[in-house]
């Protein structure tokens, strides 16, 4: 199936923003996700943005879409300690019923 | 309104036992899925049904069948289990189109 890729880790400091980034190769993508899941827990979805969408502002969160590269990313200001999980960017089209389909998840480790 | 419930939460097989998984929703949702998870890797797409009265192969269907058995609820079996389908199985489901795929708690199987 068509790839979706993230770095696997990323660390900051209480405060500052984080910025988790995501690529994918299907151009027919019509939705791209993020959800963020905590240690033994199930996926909470985020936030997600339509492709002929280039921005999305939900309170801490910033979603970028630029859709010439395939790149997607989501900033996180002000981060926290509660905001230490996995985060799977996901995209989703036609095929396969707009079943999703997930990157591998990037762990985000918030140190005070 | 308890959204996506899946029972069992955990389970111990021996391989060649069978078992069947099980989903529910009360969101009146058209299209449920059912993904696996595995240390590292993000989601993987087992099975879907796009409406009620059908099914799908996903990207790893093999080992698995699935029944809808009605709008509400959509099942996943093992028939042989083997090691390799130990895991952490999410069942999911959305109104149309995905933009908002609701996830249920996870099923934890271990096969021995």
């Amino acid at each position: 199936g068509e790839d979706v890729e993230q770095s696997l880790f990323l660390s900051v400091r209480e405060g500052d923003s984080s910025v988790i980034n995501c690529t994918y190769t299907d151009s027919s993508s019509t939705y791209l996700y993020w959800y963020k899941q905590e240690p033994g827990a199930g996926l909470q979805l985020l936030t997600y943005i339509f492709s002929n969408m280039d921005m999305k502002q939900d309170q801490r969160l910033t979603v970028l879409l630029n859709k010439k590269d395939k790149h997607l990313s989501l900033r996180i200001a002000d981060t926290q300690t509660g905001d230490s999980a996995i985060y799977f960017c996901a995209e989703t089209n036609s095929n396969s019923g707009y079943a999703l389909n997930f990157g591998k998840g990037t762990s985000l480790l918030v140190t005070p | 309104n308890a959204g996506v419930t899946q029972t069992p939460k955990f389970q111990v097989l021996k391989t060649g036992q069978s078992m069947t998984l099980q989903c529910a929703q009360d969101m009146n949702h058209n299209s449920m899925y059912w993904y696996r998870q595995d240390p590292g890797m993000g989601l993987r797409l087992i099975y879907y049904s796009a409406s009620e009265g059908t099914t799908d192969k996903g990207e790893v269907p093999n080992g698995y069948n699935v029944s809808r058995l009605n709008k509400r609820e959509f099942s996943l079996r093992l028939e042989s289990a083997a090691p390799s389908q130990t895991s952490v199985y999410f069942c999911a489901s959305t109104y149309r189109f995905a933009y908002e795929q609701y996830f249920g708690p996870g099923t934890r199987l271990t096969v021995t």
